[in-house]
């Protein structure tokens, strides 16, 4: 089993859908969890932390529901600039600092 | 803002060709990685270095050597490329309690 496991995509939606995205992770001692974005052909950029109590940044809201070791990220009002991969990150058990990366989902949003 | 730089964003080597891949950090993080990434497989730490002079393996650290004589710049050396070494690779940094902050990326061809 992956440490993180994401559906890959592609995500196909109009622009103002709202869609979500889930992740699990196999470690249940990991503390530190993030949602990256990726455009094509470029580096990895920090989207959001994601927090115990849940977390909103805009458009974007995060979910952390430790008990069945899942991560979700909520997109309202999508926007074609939102097209990306998204990867979903955690931290390892015994490194506060070593990240493991899902794979990522593909996000297309059209017109 | 944090910024990582890698020293080339396109390469072109020979096989057996010894290969240098610099990445300079300016935020005075302790925390230094090297990630190759390759489609379908994500990303995966080759080696990472937590102080000057410190460095430990990663997920894929065979054909890969890595130098941190200075906290702001770790380099990845492959002994002799091999054409298995084509691929994008990425540098990060990060304290230890910060989310990873990636360069550009280097995209490396070994013919």
């Amino acid at each position: 089993r992956k440490e993180v496991e994401q559906d890959p995509g592609p995500f196909n939606v109009p622009e103002g859908a709202t869609v979500a995205f889930n992740c699990t992770y196999s470690n249940s001692a990991s503390q530190s969890f993030f949602w990256y974005r990726q455009d094509c052909r470029k580096e990895p950029k920090l989207l959001m932390s994601v927090y115990s109590s849940g977390n909103e940044d805009g458009r974007f809201t995060a979910q952390l529901n430790r008990a069945s070791q899942y991560i979700s990220l909520l997109i309202r009002d999508s926007k074609l600039s939102d097209s990306a991969t998204y990867l979903c990150v955690v931290n390892i058990m015994d490194s506060s600092y070593k990240l493991i990366f899902g794979s990522g989902t593909r996000l297309l949003v059209r017109p | 803002d944090v910024k990582v730089t890698q020293s080339s964003r396109y390469l072109v080597k020979r096989t057996g060709e010894k290969v240098f891949l610099e990445c300079v950090q300016d935020m005075d993080h302790e925390n230094m990685f090297w990630y190759r990434q390759d489609p379908g497989l994500g990303l995966r730490l080759i080696y990472f270095s937590y102080d000057v002079k410190m460095k430990e393996k990663g997920d894929i650290p065979e054909g890969y050597s890595v130098s941190r004589e200075k906290k702001e710049r770790f380099s990845l050396i492959l002994e002799s490329a091999s054409t298995n070494q084509t691929s994008m690779y990425l540098c990060a940094s990060s304290t230890t309690t910060s989310p990873q902050y990636f360069g550009p990326g280097t995209r490396l061809l070994v013919l």
